[in-house]
């Protein structure tokens, strides 16, 4: 079974910056079936990318999605402060694992 | 627009059963795979039980095997976990998850807003 590495575990930054987020999986994620969510507090999580980098419908182009193999980026452009929440991602090729999750937060 | 409603969430006993249902609309319901993800407070998502658009095959995660029970009637356009053998580690929140085919490889495009499971003598 796939396991998904995320970093950092927290991710501290102000609105309008860059965000980076990794994702890192222990063996090839086949045909790059990975997808990543944004989650909020309360709230169920949502489908941000899939297919490492096709952004579903209604998300902003400020997210992007990139990689392939066993590396895969989530990138937010520029922080809006409805961005601030956790990140996951998640292999469905073979499985159905989460990664443990990034969190942005404001600095 | 799809959307996804649960019920029968709820407390119950260390060793006791709960059902839950998850009830679609906006889709053509048996062309969608289905899955329940819970959520451990301050954790993340694990994947619990999926189903075919059919109904035909299912599966489990190794956590909840030989305890719990994915169906559906399409014809409802509704999903059921039957959760027997309740473990005080079972307490979460349990999603319900609508797949983007009828079977894998699928991701989670839409999602409840969670139906809470405590379990606790």
């Amino acid at each position: 079974e796939i396991v998904l590495t995320q970093s950092p575990g927290t991710l501290s930054l102000s609105p309008g910056e860059r965000a980076t987020l990794s994702c890192r999986a222990s063996q090839s994620v086949r045909n790059s079936y990975l997808a990543w969510y944004q989650q909020k507090p309360g709230q169920a999580p949502r489908l941000l990318i899939y297919g490492a980098s096709t952004r579903a419908t209604g998300i902003p182009d400020r997210f992007s999605g990139a990689g392939s193999g066993t590396d895969f980026i989530l990138t937010i452009s520029r922080l809006e402060p409805e961005d601030f929440a956790v990140y996951y991602c998640q292999s469905y090729a073979d499985s159905r694992t989460f990664g443990p999750g990034t969190k942005v937060e404001i600095k | 627009e799809v959307q996804v409603l649960e019920s029968g969430g709820g407390l119950a006993q260390p060793g006791g059963s709960l059902r839950l249902s998850c009830v679609a609309s906006g889709l053509e319901f048996s062309s969608y795979a289905m899955s329940w993800v819970r959520q451990a407070p301050g954790k993340g998502p694990e994947w619990v039980s999926a189903i075919t658009g059919d109904g035909g095959d299912t599966f489990s995660a190794d956590s909840v095997k030989g305890r719990f029970t994915i169906f559906r009637d399409n014809s409802k356009k509704t999903l059921y976990l039957q959760m027997n053998s309740l473990r005080a580690e079972d307490t979460a929140v349990y999603y319900c998850a609508k797949g983007s085919a009828a079977s894998r490889p699928y991701f989670f495009d839409s999602w409840g807003q969670g139906a809470l499971v405590t379990v606790s003598s």
